[in-house]
């Protein structure tokens, strides 16, 4: 079955390191992936969206790398800051190819001052 | 540019009550969508609407749970009657309707059933 991985546990790092965040996906030919920030209480808010014949993508702090081979997306988030504290969600459009997002359970992010 | 509207904020309610949420999506947008987000989890697409039609509802538990958007705008979410397990963040979002195209969410309704 379709699965998408992130990990459950919350990563935590300090302020000014870069933070790098998985999402790991089978049994799915994503055209593409795209990544969230949800902050509690608050829907989810679109960052990054890489195309599966493009290899990275960068957006100010942001890089989002996408291995097909791998079936891996890498989220980083450079000279980290506490205000990037969140939970950060991949989402994949649907195998088969009809652009019905399916989302991953998300990462917290903690970062110390 | 105004976001996705949703009401109510908070819903508490007693198993096998009715309760109906309701969204306004960005003006312009055509495409809308409801999700439901459990509790350390992502959200879960319960259906999409491309103008008033219905792309995909297929998880969408039909027997207690109905979605309308009525003259491509406004949606309604509805669960009748409602159980333990529905108690979630219900969330929607829109997007302008092509591929690829980036979802903006609203705030969501936190649905409590007692």
């Amino acid at each position: 079955s379709q699965k998408i991985e992130q990990n459950s546990e919350a990563l935590n790092i300090q302020e000014g390191k870069t933070a790098t965040l998985t999402c790991n996906y089978t049994n799915y030919s994503p055209a593409y992936l795209q990544w969230y920030r949800q902050d509690p209480g608050r829907g989810p808010v679109f960052l990054l969206l890489i195309r599966e014949n493009e290899k990275e993508k960068r957006k100010e702090r942001l890089k989002v790398t996408f291995d097909t081979t791998l079936k891996q997306s890498l989220f980083h988030i450079t000279a980290s800051q506490p205000a990037d504290s969140a939970t950060y969600l991949c989402a994949l459009d649907a195998a088969g190819g009809s652009y019905i997002p399916t989302f991953g359970r998300g990462t917290s992010l903690i970062v110390h001052p | 540019e105004a976001g996705v509207a949703q009401s109510p904020r908070y819903k508490i309610i007693e198993k096998r009550q009715s309760v109906a949420f309701w969204c306004n999506p960005i003006s312009g947008h055509a495409t809308l969508y409801w999700y439901q987000q459990i509790l350390g989890q992502g959200p879960k697409l319960l259906i999409q609407f491309q103008n008033n039609g219905v792309v995909d509802d297929s998880q969408l538990p039909k027997d207690r749970f109905s979605a309308e958007r009525l003259k491509g705008v406004d949606s309604t979410l509805k669960i009748q009657p409602a159980k333990l397990e529905d108690s979630a963040v219900y969330l929607c979002a829109s997007s302008l309707g092509g591929v690829e195209e980036t979802q903006y969410f609203g705030p969501g309704t936190r649905l409590l059933v007692l």
